[in-house]
């Protein structure tokens, strides 16, 4: 089993529409969660990091993280084509990060 | 430059050559992380280095895989005897400490024939 799962996708969504990614992981360990966005060819840029359950809103985007179901979760509200990018989920534990497979979102004009 | 910077951005190699990636991470930062991306698969942990610390190797897969750091500044990934399933874009990312933000590079983009 790995130790974070993440539906690829390929996720399409029209221009405004809510997006909404999901990550479940298995170590209880994990103290900080992160998400991270990458476009193409690029490296990752980190986009929210939170501690501890509940939500976290910065903009249009609100990380929500549930330790007790071990369940991690992005929502994009009024997205744009900008947004089009994959999504990677980021759990961690002491100094190291483990990645989920990512999401690729596109969001159509 | 401000940011961290890798080199080659693109290596095509041989079967069986040794290859060598360079990180020069963001000044300042003592955490230097290598990780590795297959095609449509998430980052997975190579080796970290934190300052004069030993460094955690337990992601290397093999003994071909070898990373250097000196002190805060430069590393250098090196892979002997390259195989087709090294292909993968080998990703380096600093740190101004343990367990913050990742600042990533672009990328070395590797190719095995």
């Amino acid at each position: 089993q790995k130790e974070v799962e993440q539906d690829p996708g390929p996720l399409s969504v029209p221009e405004g529409a809510i997006v909404s990614l999901n990550c479940t992981y298995s170590n209880s360990a994990f103290q900080y969660f992160m998400w991270y966005r990458q476009y193409s060819r690029k490296g990752p840029e980190l986009l929210m990091y939170t501690y501890s359950s509940g939500n976290k809103e910065d903009g249009r985007f609100t990380a929500q993280v549930d330790k007790s179901s071990k369940y991690i979760s992005l929502f994009i509200r009024d997205s744009q084509p900008s947004d089009s990018a994959t999504y990677l989920c980021a759990p961690g534990g002491d100094y190291k990060l483990s990645f989920g497979a990512g999401t690729t979102v596109t969001v159509r004009a | 430059g401000a940011g961290v910077s890798q080199s080659p951005s693109n290596k095509v190699t041989e079967k069986g050559k040794d290859v060598e990636l360079r990180c020069d991470p963001i000044s300042g930062h003592t955490a230097l992380y290598w990780y590795r991306q297959r095609l449509g698969q998430g980052l997975e942990f190579l080796i970290y280095f934190q300052g004069n610390s030993a460094p955690d190797k337990s992601g290397l897969p093999s003994d071909r895989f070898s990373a250097e750091r000196t002190g805060e500044s430069v590393s250098t990934l090196t892979i002997q005897r390259t195989q087709q399933e090294d292909s993968a874009v080998y990703l380096c990312a600093s740190s101004l400490a343990s367990a913050g933000e990742l600042f990533f590079g672009e990328g070395s983009r590797l190719t095995v024939l």
